[in-house]
């Protein structure tokens, strides 16, 4: 099983630019989960699909923000436009359901200048 | 309100050594789940051990458990003969009820010495 996939690792682009994270989760996992790191606030959940099916997305920061899983395969976050407070890791992860472990992907490492 | 307080910033132990990482959790739900997590400065995000609310025995993997105080709301990690490879970001996370979502601690930087 090659884990949670995402890409790019690093991304470094202008402020007001469009940006999107892309996430392969586990074959066979129902939950999908985008997190947003930074030194200030920590692990912050942004928003979790159960089936491709948006669940919660209290997190995400403000319209500016989007996600998507057109299917079990495959979601996205995109940022438009990116500003320089969006600079932080974004990780995706994904479960079986909620009484399993949580696997996360490597991050994607995103910097707007 | 905080969910998930860990209230150690940074900690050090001794290699061999045994050291505890502190969690305190606050939920009304009597279904719940802890899980705690070891990010090492590469930066993923390492699965360690896992308790869920109604489970009896205190949870170990390898040289992990956790010290789970129902009535004090605590699941508080061990690491018994600390190893170099230790020293990284532990963080400890709750999901509520039937909740698909983790709710994550701030964290504590754990530094082994030799």
């Amino acid at each position: 099983d090659a884990g949670v996939i995402q890409s790019p690792r690093h991304e470094v682009t202008e402020m007001g630019q469009e940006v999107t994270l892309r996430c392969k989760p586990i074959s066979g996992h129902d939950y999908l989960f985008w997190y947003r790191q930074t030194m200030m606030r920590g692990l912050e959940l942004l928003i979790y699909f159960n089936n491709n099916v948006p669940i919660d997305d209290s997190g995400m920061p403000e319209d500016r923000f989007s996600a998507k899983m057109p299917n079990a395969s495959f979601s996205t976050l995109k940022i438009q436009p990116s500003e320089p407070r969006d600079s932080a890791v974004y990780f995706c992860a994904s479960s079986l359901s909620p009484g399993y472990g949580y696997t996360f992907g490597s991050g994607t490492r995103l910097t707007v200048v | 309100a905080q969910k998930i307080t860990q209230t150690q910033p940074g900690m050090f132990v001794q290699e061999k050594e045994a050291v505890t990482l502190d969690c305190t959790y606050d939920t009304s739900d009597p279904s719940y789940g802890l899980f705690w997590y070891k990010q090492p400065s590469s930066g993923e995000m390492i699965f360690l051990i896992y308790q869920g609310s109604y489970d009896q025995q205190n949870a170990t993997e390898g040289r992990y458990s956790l010290n789970f105080q129902k009535a004090r709301k605590s699941a508080n990690l061990v690491i018994s003969a600390s190893q170099l490879g230790d020293s990284a970001m532990y963080f400890c996370a709750m999901r509520e009820g039937k909740e698909g979502k983790l709710i994550f601690g701030q964290g504590t930087e754990l530094s082994v010495k030799p």
